[in-house]
């Protein structure tokens, strides 16, 4: 079975504070594809990166990096100098190759609140 | 290039009634996939079309639920007799066969709320 646990349940900080969200996740394939999506007030999901399992470089996109580490099953996601247009709930997720499923598998999600 | 749309955006109904949600993909993408999301919890997958067969489906999907993609476009998801329990956000999501890495784009999606 698959499972993704962000064990962060809200995290508030100040603007221009850094954040980090962490993600452990579970899985039997060998082959896998991990994801980041931020869905803000409005409801909306919205993508924001994905990394493939036989990829472990870490990736950075403006404000935005990521670190995978294959070997702790964890895949977290830093937001440097934060700012209020950040507040929003950020949900890492999960989809497997084996079998030919396409689902994603989500956790429950991480709020971040950044305030003035 | 729009994104995915889906309605109504809101949908009240009371225990017991019918309702169907629609959902547009984006132009092209031959995948589409539906999700329901309850308060506090991430997205839970529900099914997915390539085309128009329907490949998978959730446990989750009791007999209550059916979804469709007649013609390959757009989908419904039609939810008879309803109950309180079935609140929540459906959302959408489609993709391309040019992603290979299952990159899934999401609508607004159709808060339901069952009174």
């Amino acid at each position: 079975a698959q499972k993704v646990t962000q064990a962060q349940t809200e995290i508030s900080v100040v603007e221009k504070e850094d954040v980090t969200l962490d993600c452990v996740y579970e899985t039997r394939d060998t082959t896998y594809y991990l994801f980041w999506y931020k869905q803000p007030p409005s409801g909306e999901l919205v993508f924001l990166i994905r990394r493939n399992s036989f990829d472990e470089q870490n990736e950075i996109s403006g404000r935005y990096s990521w670190n995978f580490q294959k070997s702790t099953s964890s895949f977290n996601f830093t937001i440097t100098a934060s700012q209020v247009v950040d507040s929003a709930v950020y949900f890492c997720a999960l989809s497997g190759i084996q079998g030919g499923s396409e689902k994603l598998v989500f956790g429950k999600g991480t709020k971040l609140t950044v305030n003035p | 290039d729009t994104g995915v749309s889906q309605n109504p955006r809101h949908k009240i109904t009371k225990r017991g009634q019918n309702v169907t949600f629609r959902c547009d993909p984006i132009s092209e993408h031959n995948r589409l996939y539906w999700y329901r999301q309850t308060l506090g919890q991430g997205p839970e997958f529900l099914t997915y079309f390539q085309n128009e067969a329907q490949l998978e489906k959730s446990r989750l999907l009791s007999d209550r639920f059916s979804a469709e993609r007649p013609k390959g476009s757009f989908s419904t998801l039609e939810i008879q007799r309803t109950e309180q329990g079935d609140s929540a956000m459906y959302l959408c999501a489609s993709r391309g066969t040019a992603s290979s890495y299952n990159e899934q784009f999401f609508g607004p999606g159709t808060r339901l709320t069952v009174l």
